[in-house]
Parts: C-alpha cells; sequence; structure tokens
C-alpha cells in the first residue's frame, strides 16, 4: 500500500461543477502540499498546510491531522483547471516529500 | 531571477555517459531542492540544499548521482555512468525559507539511449 493515496485517479467534469480531491497518508507528517501539474508539465504550488483549511480564489484546501486525510476543492471549475492535482507529505525536512500518483482532472466546456 | 530557471530543457545521453543538469534558483531563495519525476506521476525527492549545504540528502544514490550548489553558480546535479531506468524529468525547486512556498523549474528531461 502506498504511503500517500490520491482519489479518484482520474476525473472528468463539466465547466461549473465542484470538484472534491481526496488524500490520505499513512505516516506522521510535517505538512501537506498540494501540487499541480499542467499538461506542459510545469508545476505550480497551491498550498502547503499542516492544519485547517487554506483558500486561494476558487481553490480550497482541507486537512484533518487526526484522520490523516486532506481534500483539495475546487469552486465553479473551468476548463482552465484541467491538470493533474498531486498531493505530497512532508515527514522531516521541508521538501523531503513522498508524493501521490495525482488525479488527472480534465474540465469539459 | 524572478524564476526558477533550469537547463537544458532536454537531454539525451547514451547509455554509460555523464549528464549534468543545472539549476539557477530565484534570487534571495536559501533552499533548493532536487526532485525526479520517472514516468507520468511518480515523483521521488533526491536532495536538498540549504545554500550551498546539503540540507537532505536522503533520496540521493549516492553512487552515481552527486550535486552542488556553489555560490554565485548554478545548482548542478550530476549522474556518472547513466542508465536506462536514470531517464526521466527532474525538477529543481527552490523556496526563500524553510516552510515558505517552494517555486518549481520548468524541469530536464533526461533521455538515456
Amino acid at each position: 500500500k502506498n504511503e500517500v493515496e490520491q482519489s479518484p485517479q482520474n476525473l472528468t467534469a463539466q465547466e461549473g461543477e465542484f470538484i472534491t480531491i481526496n488524500c490520505s497518508y499513512s505516516v506522521g507528517i510535517s505538512a501537506l502540499h498540494w501540487l499541480q501539474q499542467h499538461p506542459g508539465g510545469g508545476i505550480v504550488s497551491l498550498f502547503m498546510l499542516s492544519s485547517g483549511k487554506k483558500k486561494h480564489g476558487r481553490l480550497i484546501a482541507t486537512i484533518n491531522i487526526q484522520e490523516k486525510h486532506s481534500s483539495l476543492h475546487i469552486t465553479a471549475s473551468h476548463p482552465r483547471d484541467s491538470a493533474v492535482y498531486i498531493c505530497a507529505v512532508g515527514r522531516g525536512s521541508q521538501g523531503n516529500l513522498i508524493f501521490g500518483k495525482g488525479t488527472k482532472l480534465s474540465v469539459k466546456p | 531571477g524572478e524564476e526558477v530557471a533550469q537547463t537544458p530543457k532536454h537531454l539525451v545521453r547514451g547509455e554509460g555517459q555523464k549528464a549534468k543538469l543545472y539549476c539557477a534558483p530565484i534570487k534571495g531563495h536559501s533552499y533548493v531542492f532536487w526532485y525526479q519525476q520517472v514516468l507520468k506521476n511518480e515523483f521521488k525527492f533526491l536532495i536538498s540544499f540549504q545554500n550551498e549545504n546539503v540540507f537532505d540528502e536522503t533520496g540521493m544514490p549516492k553512487e552515481r548521482f552527486s550535486a552542488k550548489c556553489l555560490p554565485n553558480s548554478p545548482c548542478s546535479l550530476e549522474i556518472q555512468a547513466t542508465k536506462l531506468e536514470d531517464s526521466a524529468v527532474y525538477f529543481c525547486a527552490s523556496s526563500q525559507a524553510e516552510w515558505t512556498e517552494a517555486f518549481f523549474g520548468q524541469g530536464t528531461r533526461l533521455t538515456v539511449v
């Protein structure tokens, strides 16, 4: 079993839909990251969180440390949100991350 | 600079040849991280630096991989005697301080033939 599990693996949505991507982990962590990898390969760091909830525009990330679970929500999804979303957990030093296998999101107009 | 600059974008090496990848972090950023992405979604942490000092090298395959961050020079990741399984995209990221947002470069695609 992987230490970081994401679901779903693939997700297709219609423009405007509310999206949820889930991440469960089985190890103690110092922080959890959500990354976005564009179809061209570029990576953007969306959130780094160790408790509670963070919001950035239409993106919301939550984490429940007791349940070892995090969710990434996208409100009013748009085709430009189409990308692979990757959950990664930090176990010790910053940057030393264990990565999930990603969720490929496709938003149709 | 205002972005993490990785060079080259693409690198092709014959098996057994040396490969050297470069990363210029954002100016003022103290931390540099290297990651390897094999296939589409298999990321692995390799090494991190705090300025020119190795911070965490627990992910580095020590036999053939080495990395440096010297003052006033881009950081580098070098692979001696490349193997087919080293084919991957290598990403570099930098952050201003520990536990602050990391910014990623565009990656170097290494193909070993």
